[in-house]
């Protein structure tokens, strides 16, 4: 079974730092891959998505990601942080099963910004 | 904004009872699924409904059942709730395979 992999679980920055999460995921065959952010009291929104193409993927609000086959890897990354970057982060691999494509969650990356 | 709503946005239940979360799909979107989310974790798939017709489940009891009606909105009800039941449920809706839009969640305590 697929299964996705956050290894920072809490993230304390200061404005203006570069950010870096990680997500690892498990399947070796063709992925679709998504970085959600969850601020608080709102609700999922997308960041960014990858399905094909350049493996450099941007997203809203100047996140970006990068796809590394051979990793098995899809980290988030941001030159500079804003405070209002609080919130938690969600990495997630599309599984298909037959008409079924369910969304497979890490367990979150709770990042803090310090102003 | 995603388009996507559900209700109510909070809820209290005793362990026993039976709940129904609703959910509006983004307009357009014809695949709606249910995501649980326990405090610390990342969602956990529910279900998913196409067309009416629950086409995919997670590793869910029976007792966590669901309905999609025609104009594409849907209900996930819940029997016999558990303590371990409490969470935020989140509605996603898509078209066909695309990406999933999520809706502001129901935040449910059982008590």
């Amino acid at each position: 079974a697929q299964s996705v992999s956050q290894h920072n679980h809490h993230v304390i920055l200061s404005e203006a730092a570069s950010l870096e999460l990680g997500c690892n995921y498990s399947y070796g065959g063709t992925v679709n891959l998504f970085w959600y952010v969850q601020y608080p009291g709102q609700h999922l929104q997308l960041l960014l998505k990858y399905f094909s193409g350049d493996p450099l993927v941007k997203g809203i609000k100047g996140f970006e990601a990068e796809f590394i086959k051979s990793k098995f890897s899809f980290n988030l990354r941001k030159p500079s942080v804003q405070w209002s970057d609080t919130a938690e982060y969600f990495c997630a691999v599309l599984n298909y099963g037959g008409a079924t494509n369910k969304l497979i969650f890490g367990t979150g990356t709770l990042l803090a910004v310090q102003p | 904004e995603t388009g996507v709503t559900q209700s109510p946005t909070h809820l209290i239940k005793t362990r026993g009872q039976q709940v129904t979360l609703r959910c509006s799909s983004q307009s357009g979107h014809n695949t709606v699924s249910w995501y649980q989310q326990a405090l610390g974790q990342g969602p956990q798939f529910i279900f998913q409904y196409y067309r009416e017709e629950e086409n995919g489940r997670g590793n869910f009891p029976p007792r966590f059942s669901g309905l999609q009606f025609p104009n594409y909105s849907s209900e996930l009800n819940v029997n016999a709730l558990e303590l371990d039941d409490s969470a935020l449920y989140l509605c996603a809706s898509s078209k066909d395979s695309g990406g999933k839009y999520f809706g502001p969640g129901t935040r449910l305590t059982v008590t």
